[in-house]
């Protein structure tokens, strides 16, 4: 039972590259959400989903989109990235059905040179 | 608009004295609160949720509905208290879950 996974650990890119990041849990939890997490921001939702198929914006979902194809999959992508991306991505996932706190993932550290 | 305030960034206390990080919120709908924690370059994990009323690790935090507070409370600080602490909140009529910028707790010894 891995929990949330989040892949890659680490990334690199230029400006203007693009890259997805992949968030994948195996808890069945119906909710989960990105956010990113940068010195004295705290955390910043950027978008989320209530479901397989849906996705809505939070905070800052400006620079990143997002698709929920499979219930356990969470992806999160930077079709142009800028250097204001550079910051550490979590991933989550919770159930409310359940009534479940919500499970983090280890971080993606990207850093856009 | 819905926001988490934690006022401190960084609360330095001597070990063994007692702990209070401070968060506030804004939501008029019905509130869910929580209590994450990160130690040094690992994930978030919880600490507490107001619905549960545990004490954790020695941590309490009582959810005031009036003041919209839902401090985080420790009689005796010890030193693996070390760590960056974000208070969130759960809104039920959206989904979504937002945090404060969190505050770094330091134990000195």
């Amino acid at each position: 039972n891995a929990g949330v996974t989040q892949t890659p650990k680490f990334r690199v890119l230029k400006t203007g590259q693009s890259m997805t990041l992949l968030c994948a849990q195996d808890m069945n939890h119906e909710y989960m959400y990105w956010y990113r997490q940068d010195p004295g921001m705290g955390l910043r939702l950027i978008h989320y989903s209530v479901g397989e198929g849906t996705t809505a914006k939070g905070e800052v979902p400006d620079g990143y989109n997002v698709s929920r194809l499979k219930k356990q999959n969470f992806l999160l992508g930077l079709e142009s990235a800028a250097p204001s991306q550079t910051s550490v991505y979590f991933c989550a996932s919770t159930s409310h059905l359940m009534n479940t706190e919500a499970f983090f993932g280890q971080g993606t550290r990207l850093t856009v040179v | 608009a819905q926001r988490v305030t934690q006022p401190e960034k960084l609360l330095s206390v001597f070990k063994g004295a007692p702990v209070e990080l401070k968060c506030n919120y804004s939501y008029s709908g019905s509130p869910e609160l929580f209590w994450y924690v990160q130690y040094s370059r690992q994930r978030l994990q919880l600490l507490l949720r107001h619905i549960s009323r545990e004490s954790i690790k020695g941590f309490t935090a009582d959810l005031n509905k009036g003041e919209t507070s839902f401090h985080l409370k420790k009689p005796f600080a010890q030193e693996e208290d070390s760590a960056m602490y974000y208070c969130a909140l759960r809104m039920n009529r959206d989904d979504k879950i937002i945090f404060g910028k969190g505050t770094r707790l330091h134990i000195l010894p």
